[in-house]
């Protein structure tokens, strides 16, 4: 079944600088990786998404990028602000229309003002 | 529009109680799923739904029941608990737009310790 792995598993970065998140999935019949936050106590929420037909997506400080030959996808974030700390989560959608999802390990984003 | 919603928020269980946790969703979304979160992890999916009336395992679906009644309840039921189902669970749906995905929203979670 589909496997995707996430790094690293934790990350601190100084606030303004960019951090960067990757993921790399196995199944090639993907064609939807969205990014989920989540903040403490709550469910994750999509922060961006991708599909398989563009390589790369932006929105603000966010963008995303997709490499599908060698299928891996990554989440780049700029100028990070103390509020970006929280943990992030990849996915692949797999199965007919995609309705499944599944999820990288987490990233633990740190911040430090 | 509330959205998803999951209920309890938190439980604790003794070893063999069965329990149902509860999720209704209000945007008429077609897909429903069930979702365990444990450290190191990530997110695995337990069931999910296509629709009114199917179901079908995800990744880890032992020890769990689910059915579909209604486009807006999804109802997770563990028959026997034990301490191995310890863990936050988060109930999303999702639409579908032109046979592309569409974005999922999930719960606020409920926190299950069995005892």
């Amino acid at each position: 079944g589909e496997n995707v792995e996430q790094h690293p598993s934790t990350l601190s970065v100084q606030e303004g600088d960019s951090a960067v998140i990757k993921c790399t999935y196995s199944d090639s019949a993907s064609n939807y990786f969205p990014w989920y936050k989540q903040e403490l106590g709550k469910g994750p929420q999509l922060i961006i998404d991708i599909r398989s037909n563009v390589g790369e997506k932006k929105d603000q400080r966010i963008a995303v990028t997709l490499n599908k030959t060698a299928k891996h996808f990554s989440l780049h974030i700029t100028e990070t602000q103390p509020e970006d700390s929280a943990v992030y989560f990849c996915a692949a959608s797999i199965g007919e229309y995609g309705n499944k999802l599944v999820f990288g390990a987490g990233t633990i984003l740190r911040v430090k003002s | 529009n509330a959205g998803v919603t999951q209920t309890p928020k938190f439980q604790v269980l003794k070893t063999g109680q069965s329990m149902t946790l509860q999720c209704a969703q209000d945007m008429n979304h077609e897909y429903m799923s069930w979702y365990r979160q444990d450290p190191g992890m990530g997110l695995r999916l337990i069931h999910y739904s296509v629709g009114a009336g199917i179901t079908d395992q995800g990744e880890v679906p032992n020890g769990y029941n689910v059915s579909r009644s209604t486009t807006e309840d999804f109802p997770l039921r563990l028959l026997s608990a034990a301490p191995s189902q310890t863990s936050v669970y988060f109930c999303a749906s999702k639409g579908q737009f032109g046979g592309w995905d569409t974005e999922a929203f999930f719960g606020q979670g409920t926190r299950l310790t069995v005892v």
